[in-house]
């Protein structure tokens, strides 16, 4: 069973929409959690942590539900610059202790 | 700052070639990682270092060797090259194990004919 994993989409909405990403992870004894973004073609870049009590920034908002071990994305008002691949990713604990396991991504297109 | 800086950003290999790709970073980072990327395959750790002098093997570590001598460079090496290395190489590093994510290097682009 993979680390974690995501509905790979492809995911197309028009401006303005909101759409919602999810993700799970196998290892509860998981701290840390992250969504990234990824443009075609070029290196995966932070986007926003997740904590424990949900987080927004702008127009993005994340929530970790420890208990069901998910997480989601949410993003408010769809632009066409949000177009990209969506990177769900869980820090790793014991052993693996500095390890990032980064999900296969949700794709996203935003049309005008 | 110029964070994590890869080096060659494409190369072509012929089989059997040898190469090393180099990943510097100057955030005096202690964790470094190289990930290589396939279509429909997601990210997938090949070796990490979690200090100078220390490298572990990842996921999918056959058919590479890294080096961490100094603590801003974390070297990958491909001994013979094949066509199913072929891929993009992320390197990528990170202060410690708290709440921080990666910084992520621009890519090589690895071509193996």
């Amino acid at each position: 069973r993979k680390e974690v994993e995501q509905d790979p989409g492809p995911f197309n909405v028009p401006e303005g929409a909101t759409v919602a990403f999810n993700c799970t992870y196998s290892n509860s004894a998981s701290q840390s959690f992250f969504w990234y973004r990824q443009d075609c073609r070029k290196e995966p870049k932070l986007l926003m942590s997740v904590y424990s009590s949900g987080n927004e920034d702008g127009r993005f908002t994340a929530q970790l539900n420890r208990a069901s071990q998910y997480i989601s994305l949410l993003i408010r008002d769809s632009k066409l610059s949000d177009s990209a691949t969506y990177l769900c990713v869980v820090g790793g604990r014991g052993s693996t202790l500095g390890r990032l396991y980064f999900g296969r991504g949700t794709q996203l297109t935003v049309w005008p | 700052n110029a964070g994590v800086t890869q080096t060659p950003k494409f190369r072509v290999l012929k089989t059997g070639q040898s190469m090393t790709l180099l990943c510097a970073q100057d955030m005096n980072h202690e964790y470094m990682y190289w990930y290589r990327q396939d279509p429909g395959m997601g990210l997938r750790l090949i070796h990490y270092s979690v200090g100078e002098g220390t490298t572990a093997k990842g996921e999918v570590p056959d058919g590479y060797n890294v080096s961490r001598l100094k603590k801003q460079n974390f070297l990958l090496g491909l001994e013979s090259a094949a066509p199913s290395q072929t891929s993009v190489y992320f390197c990528a590093s990170r202060r410690g194990t708290d709440a921080t994510g990666y910084t992520f290097g621009s890519g090589t682009r690895l071509t193996v004919v």
